[in-house]
């Protein structure tokens, strides 16, 4: 079965403290992984999406990295502005369809 | 950048009443689905549609109905709402291909009391 963890459930940081999140995936076939970014009571916000493994991609402090069985969202010197939730999602060649993770609730701090 | 619509916003009801939940967009993309988020849970997905008549229900066993009459339009239908039914609903669009995001609307916060 197609599954997505993602993990901590909860980070917390102060503001230039860089740190990594993770993503990781069991999937019949990966046909594309996606970060997003939620703000409380908005929809999500699409950020990355990365296909095969070895793939980076970089948002000014945020940088999405993939291998075989996981993703990481690395941080480097956070804002207060980077606080929200970043949720992480797949999409399997035997399932048409975004299967999401929980989420990592960051917070950043003064 | 995606322009997809919500309304209402926020929706407070009571038990037994009828709710349409509306979504449109302005892409002109033809996949369009609905998800369910409780406050630090995953999205579930609830109706997905791939085009003007096409809907198929999601993975989350839900109690309400779609409809794809326009590409722009996929309103969402409670027949009956219940305390049950109280959570977040997005709708969402992406294009057709493999490997291209979904774009979220601003979502409804439902609460049925």
């Amino acid at each position: 079965e197609d599954q997505v963890t993602q993990s901590p459930e909860a980070l917390r940081l102060q503001e230039g403290e860089s740190s990594s999140l993770n993503c990781s995936y069991t999937v019949s076939g990966l046909r594309g992984l996606f970060w997003y970014r939620q703000d409380p009571g908005k929809g999500p916000e699409f950020l990355f999406t990365l296909y095969s493994a070895g793939e980076e991609k970089e948002k000014e402090r945020l940088k999405a990295t993939l291998t075989k069985k996981e993703s990481f969202l690395h941080i480097t010197a956070p804002k207060p502005e980077d606080s929200a939730t970043y949720l992480c999602a797949v999409l399997s060649g035997g399932y048409n369809k975004l299967i999401f993770g929980a989420g990592t609730r960051l917070a950043v701090h003064p | 950048e995606a322009d997809i619509y919500q309304t209402p916003r926020y929706l407070v009801i009571g038990t037994g009443k009828k709710i349409t939940l509306e979504c449109s967009q302005t892409m002109g993309h033809d996949k369009m689905y609905w998800y369910q988020q409780d406050p630090g849970m995953e999205l579930h997905l609830i109706h997905y549609s791939y085009g003007v008549n096409s809907t198929e229900k999601g993975d989350l066993s839900s109690e309400s109905t779609v409809s794809r009459i326009r590409t722009e339009h996929f309103p969402l239908t409670l027949e009956s709402a219940r305390p049950s039914h109280t959570s977040q609903y997005l709708c969402a669009t992406r294009v057709a291909g493999d490997y291209n995001e979904q774009f979220f609307g601003p979502g409804t916060r439902l609460t049925v009391l």
